[in-house]
């Protein structure tokens, strides 16, 4: 299958600093890319939509100033928080979705972010 | 709109023995699911997809999952449950493949 890389895995910032998320296909060109957030033993919940080269598309409820997303390229979207606080500390996880497997949406490893 | 519900947050099987992880969904278009499995601190790895072909889906490492329109279910199975099957599992609907909209996942323990 392919492959989609989150970078990094776990990262540990300072309240009021932000941390840049990075979300990258390796084999595959994504057209679209997701961005969820995880709770502790809670499931996914979809935070935003970007298609490469246009505006991110955010949930409702989810403050777009604060998680800012980039998709400027066919196989890297970035996703930046800032200023971030503890109530941001979440497991973040990215996934792609592209030619020629439009089915099937690929997931990274996710990020662990702790804000303290 | 699009929902599902994941019956049961905690199932415990013994080493060996069926497992059967149950998963409803709601969908106003023809569905595309999925079964997917998250490891501690990881992503999520997809076992199987429904999209609208054979209604018994056979996935990797032995899964398999019907889909039932009457019942607009999706239930995962597996014949015999090993130590390394321990996970949270996530039934996820979609109606293009592509948003999803996720369950609150079942915590699956294979006991000795």
């Amino acid at each position: 299958g392919a492959v989609v890389s989150q970078h990094p895995s776990r990262v540990i910032c300072k309240s009021g600093t932000s941390v840049k998320i990075e979300c990258r296909s390796l084999d595959f060109q994504a057209t679209t890319m997701f961005w969820y957030r995880q709770f502790p033993k809670k499931s996914l919940m979809l935070m935003a939509t970007s298609n490469e080269g246009s505006k991110a598309t955010y949930e409702q409820g989810v403050e777009k100033d604060k998680f800012l997303i980039n998709h400027a390229s066919l196989t890297l979207s970035t996703l930046t928080v800032t200023s971030a606080h503890p109530e941001d500390s979440s497991f973040y996880i990215c996934s792609a979705i592209g030619a020629p497997m439009n089915t099937e949406a690929f997931f990274g490893q996710g990020t662990r972010l702790t804000v303290v | 709109a699009q929902s599902v519900t994941q019956l049961g947050s905690h199932v415990s099987v013994s080493e060996g023995a069926l497992v059967l992880l149950r998963c409803n969904y709601s969908s106003s278009v023809p569905p595309y699911l999925f079964w997917y499995v998250q490891y501690p601190n990881q992503g999520l790895q997809l076992l199987l997809k429904y999209t609208s072909a054979a209604t018994l889906v056979k996935g990797i490492n032995g899964f398999e999952a019907e889909f039932k329109k009457s019942e607009t279910s999706f239930h995962l199975t597996k014949p015999s449950a090993h130590m390394s099957d321990a996970a949270e599992y996530f039934c996820a609907v979609g109606g293009t493949a592509s948003k999803l909209t996720f369950g609150t996942g079942t915590r699956l323990q294979v006991t000795l």
